[in-house]
């Protein structure tokens, strides 16, 4: 069974800082790696995502998160974060077997961005 | 436009009442699912399905039961079994690579 942690539960940043949300993945098998963002009393959106391919994945808003095979990770970064940043960002995994399509969550982190 | 949709936004229920939870999508997605989401614990998974006529229980199924008739519907009951039923509840369904939530429903016992 695959399993996620985040480590922090909140993240205070003042605002032009850069951030590092952490995120460790447990599962015996090859994984999607997903970061989704939750904006008070909404659903989730998707962040960004891993698949295949090239480690390193970008969002459109400045966000990018690298897939770490050996240190089962995916940390989201960002190198300046604005007011807008203010959410809570969920990890997410999903093993790759056909058939088995769970999709699992870490606790969040709220990132708050201090002006 | 394509997307979730779950209703009611806002549910009040009393105790020892059986609720439905309503998620249509029409994204033509095979799969979708539902989760609790309490402050501190993130998501936690409910039921899924992965096709039309079946479903699996999830992280936290007791309490709570599921239909998939159709591929666009995927109705939540929080039954009185369920002894801490208060909570938001979110629906997805998901093509090969992303999953796409409703709003989501805030369910309160009174």
């Amino acid at each position: 069974a695959q399993s996620v942690t985040q480590l922090d539960s909140q993240v205070p940043v003042f605002e032009e800082a850069p951030v590092e949300l952490r995120c460790n993945y447990s599962s015996s098998v090859s994984v999607y790696l997903f970061w989704y963002v939750q904006y008070p009393n909404q659903g989730l959106q998707l962040l960004l995502k891993y698949l295949s391919g090239s480690t390193l994945v970008e969002s459109i808003n400045g966000f990018e998160a690298e897939f770490n095979k050996s240190q089962t990770s995916f940390h989201l970064r960002k190198p300046s974060v604005h007011i807008s940043d203010t959410a809570e960002y969920f990890c997410a995994v999903s093993v790759l077997d056909f058939g088995n399509e769970k999709l699992t969550f870490g606790t969040g982190t709220r990132l708050t961005i201090i002006p | 436009d394509g997307g979730i949709t779950q209703s009611p936004k806002y549910l009040f229920r009393k105790e020892g009442q059986n609720v439905t939870l309503s998620c249509e999508q029409n994204l033509n997605h095979d799969a979708m699912y539902w989760y609790r989401q309490d402050p501190g614990q993130g998501l936690r998974l409910i039921y899924y399905s992965q096709i039309v006529n079946d479903f699996q229980k999830g992280d936290i199924a007791e309490g709570y039961s599921v239909s998939r008739e159709k591929k666009e519907s995927f109705p939540l009951t929080v039954t009185s079994a369920q002894k801490n039923p208060t909570a938001f509840y979110l629906c997805a369904s998901r093509s090969y690579a992303e999953a796409f939530f409703g709003q989501g429903t805030r369910l309160t016992v009174v």
